[in-house]
Parts: C-alpha cells; structure tokens; sequence
C-alpha cells in the first residue's frame, strides 16, 4: 500500500506571492489533516478535511485554506506570504473506521524569502 | 489560552528501564489524546490514540488518561536506543482544536 506522498517536497517563495501545497493520502483514507512545524512554534494544527468538508480548523488567519477532492486528495493554499510562514508543511492521512490509525506525509518545506 | 505542556527534556532513561513521560493539558472539555514519536528529520508517527480514562497498552507502550487530573503520560517499557525520540503529545480540546505539545526528547543510555 502506497503511503500520503505530498508535492512539492521542497519550495521557494517571495513575500506576496500565493502557494498550494498538495497532499495523496493513503488508499482509502477519507480524512485528510495539516499541520505546520517550525522550531519555534513546534507542531501547530492547520485543519482536517473528511468527505470533502472541513471537520475543524486551528487557529490561523484565512490566508491559509485548503480544499479535499472527491478522491480524498487535499490541497492546501497560502496568499501573500509572509517571511513567518516558512515551515514544514506535513499532512495527514488517517483512518476513521475501526481501529484509529494515522500517517503523515514526508511534509513540504516551503521557504519564504 | 489553551495549552498543552511537557517537559522539554532532555529525559536520558537507561536502556532496558522505564521511560516515563508526562503531559498536562489546560481544558477540562478536551476529549481525545495522543502521543507521536518524532525522530530527527522526520516526520512524526502516532504511536498512540486514547479517549477514556484509565491504561491503554500496545506492546512496549502504555498510555495512562486522567481526565480530572488533567494529564496524561506515556510509559515505555524495556527502553530500547531505537526509542530516542522527542514526543509529541496532542490534545483535542472540546472545540475540535488539536493542540500540541512542544514535545519531551527522550534519550536512551545503552
């Protein structure tokens, strides 16, 4: 079984400019979450998407959103980007039947200069 | 302010103890809870997920919930230096807000 790849693996932005991340979860797996990781802040929640809602949202201002497709791959998009907005970018794919089960992603390190 | 804390470490445990790691959460609602473990450059991994109260065991791991207390703790057993990791340990609060803990490094001594 394939595990949650997410693309690109690696970017480089400029302040202003808009960024969408993607993520494939795991066959079957209709829950979709994104986290943000930096060393100061450590591992922060962003939002969870299951059948193409979003289920919740931590506390981030509206330039970040994302979306889940009918196939369970999500994106996400960050506008105007701020310097602060570096990070690792890490989705979730998770299982919701039956035993709870979740698998990150190798994440997006997006660097905004 | 809602918060999830831990014990930033590092926590150096000899191999073949007990490790023991502890967190305290601020929200009396808050209504699931799990541990990741973190190597090094990569990305975590839930090793495990509890909602009621009281031991929740997988393998080496036990997982220990007190809601009125406010906390709760990860025991790994027979620690191995394929252990040394930080761990993460995550809270939904009532309002579906996951929040995170800055995490506790945990060093085996072989």
């Amino acid at each position: 079984k394939a595990g949650v790849t997410q693309t690109p693996r690696y970017l480089i932005k400029t302040r202003g400019q808009q960024v969408t991340l993607s993520c494939s979860p795991i066959s079957g797996h209709r829950s979709v979450s994104w986290y943000q990781q930096t060393p100061g802040q450590g591992l922060q929640f962003l939002f969870e998407y299951f059948s193409e809602t979003q289920r919740n949202k931590g506390n981030f201002p509206g330039r970040f959103s994302g979306r889940q497709f009918s196939n369970s791959r999500s994106e996400m998009n960050v506008s105007t980007l701020e310097l602060g907005d570096s990070a690792l970018y890490l989705c979730a794919s998770t299982t919701l039947t039956g035993s709870y089960e979740q698998y990150f992603g190798p994440g997006t390190r997006l660097t905004v200069t | 302010q809602k918060e999830v804390e831990q014990n930033s470490g590092p926590l150096s445990v000899p191999e073949g103890a007990i490790a023991s790691l502890n967190c305290t959460y601020s929200d009396r609602g808050s209504q699931s809870f799990f541990w990741y473990r973190q190597y090094s450059g990569k990305s975590p991994e839930l090793i495990m997920f509890i909602y009621s109260n009281g031991d929740k065991e997988d393998g080496r791991f036990t997982a220990q919930l007190n809601k009125a207390s406010q906390y709760v703790s990860l025991l790994i057993r027979d620690s191995q230096p394929s252990d040394s990791a930080t761990y993460l340990c995550a809270v939904n609060m009532g309002d579906d807000k996951i929040i995170f803990g800055k995490g506790t490094r945990l060093h085996i001594l072989p």
